[in-house]
């Protein structure tokens, strides 16, 4: 169990361009999630994953916002556009089986919009 | 919509002084109540579920325990190394996402 893995760590980027991240969930999880935290506040969901379908969207997460996770496996988060409102850091989490909610947080993209 | 509610904001301890950390919550139809550990630049680390009114969980100088309306994280003799944010979570039934508080931030002095 290697736990989960994201990256980039840190990504600072300028208005208007785009940015990926990476997730590599455990390998068992058939359940993945993004969430987002700003400063002082605690994770909002953002998006799950069960095996490779999108089952549920936040409204906070605008067209700008893609996220797949092709084959079931790892998982990428595409912002189009990116405005400086976008800085956080992003978190990945995944657990596994049908009513387990216990989630494995990876350590986050922190991104900053310039 | 579901609501948690974290308090105090932030907890300077004296190391060995216990205290206790308050999540109150509004939710329709409890599944469970998370408690996590945040250090700085990492991602929650995972401390307990509770299911229902009555239950209480322990480990090492920490014991959580859960009503109808709210929880309580208890620190017990707290050392440096206690030192984090503790974040409250809960699930609503029929559902599998987390719906945060924004977290105790807990400084425990030598």
């Amino acid at each position: 169990d290697t736990g989960v893995s994201q990256n980039p760590r840190h990504k600072i980027t300028k208005r208007g361009q785009n940015v990926t991240f990476r997730c590599d969930p455990i390998s068992e999880h058939n359940r993945l999630y993004w969430y987002r935290q700003t400063l002082g506040q605690g994770p909002e969901f953002l998006t799950y994953f069960q095996n490779e379908a999108q089952l549920e969207k936040s409204r906070l997460l605008s067209d700008r916002f893609s996220a797949e996770r092709p084959k079931g496996s790892f998982s990428t988060l595409e912002i189009q556009r990116t405005e400086q409102g976008d800085s956080a850091m992003y978190l990945c989490a995944s657990s596994y089986g049908t009513a387990n909610e216990k989630l494995f947080f990876g350590s986050g993209t922190q991104l900053s919009v310039l | 919509e579901d609501q948690v509610t974290q308090s105090p904001e932030a907890l300077r301890l004296q190391e060995g002084e216990s205290s206790s950390l308050n999540c109150s919550y509004t939710v329709s139809g409890l599944r469970g109540l998370f408690w996590y550990r945040q250090d700085p630049g990492k991602g929650p680390e995972f401390l307990f579920t509770l299911y229902s009114a009555g239950e209480e969980k322990e480990k090492e100088r920490l014991k959580a325990t859960l009503t109808k309306k709210e929880s309580f994280l208890h620190i017990t003799a707290p050392k440096p190394e206690d030192s984090a944010t503790y974040l409250c979570a809960v699930v609503r039934s029929n559902d599998y996402k987390l719906s945060f508080g924004a977290g105790t931030t807990v400084t425990v002095r030598a």
